[in-house]
């Protein structure tokens, strides 16, 4: 059975402050790694992907991977009121037709 | 450029009926899949289709079938509704094995009563 677990928080940070969002999965085989963000009642938005080892930077998020630990993060510097969701880890199956595995998120609150 | 847009919004069911879901994917993407997401919970896969053929299915029974049609588009059919149905069904849509993850419809909120 594929696995990913996140912290299902919730996660509650001052504004300005940095929130850290972790996940890790089962699936050696995984390739892809994405993290979406869920507003209430809304449907999952790609916000960051990443491939490989190491840190991948765009505007306020970095998705950090690190393979043989089967771990992948998510940091938002400066956070904001607005970016209080919650944050869904997925994991592409290796394999040309993959499907993603997800985790079943972490909440975050960003407190002004 | 049109996302992918799933109909309808809400559907309010009986148990034991049937329903039938509809999404229409990204222009250019080829590949469907349909997740079931309770409340709480992150999406769980049930099925893809690809070349109008189911390529993988989830651990959904049977009572959950689809169907892709020629222009890409497909149905999600759900029979003898159970209350543990009642759910946001979520379509994502992508091109062939693409590896950017997919894109998300806005989902249609199923309550079985």
């Amino acid at each position: 059975q594929k696995e990913v677990e996140q912290n299902s928080g919730p996660l509650s940070v001052p504004e300005g402050a940095i929130a850290s969002l972790n996940c890790t999965y089962s699936d050696r085989g995984s390739q892809s790694f994405f993290w979406y963000r869920q507003y209430s009642g809304k449907s999952p938005e790609l916000i960051m992907f990443i491939y490989s080892n190491g840190d991948k930077e765009d505007g306020r998020f970095t998705a950090q991977l690190n393979k043989a630990s089967q771990y992948v993060s998510l940091l938002i510097r400066d956070s904001q009121p607005s970016d209080s969701a919650t944050y869904l880890c997925a994991v592409k199956e290796g394999g040309s037709q993959g499907n993603l595995i997800f985790g079943k998120g972490t909440k975050l609150s960003v407190k002004p | 450029d049109a996302g992918v847009t799933q109909s309808p919004t809400h559907l309010i069911k009986t148990r034991g009926q049937q329903v039938t879901l509809r999404c229409s994917p990204k222009s250019g993407h080829d590949t469907v899949s349909w997740y079931q997401q309770a409340l709480g919970q992150g999406p769980q896969f049930i099925f893809q289709y690809y070349e109008e053929e189911e390529r993988q299915r989830g651990n959904f029974p049977d009572r959950f079938s689809g169907h892709q049609f020629p222009n890409y588009s497909s149905e999600l059919n759900v029979n003898a509704l159970l209350l543990g149905d009642s759910a946001l069904y979520l379509c994502a849509s992508r091109r062939g094995s693409a590896n950017y993850g997919y894109t998300f419809g806005s989902g249609t909120r199923l309550t079985v009563v």
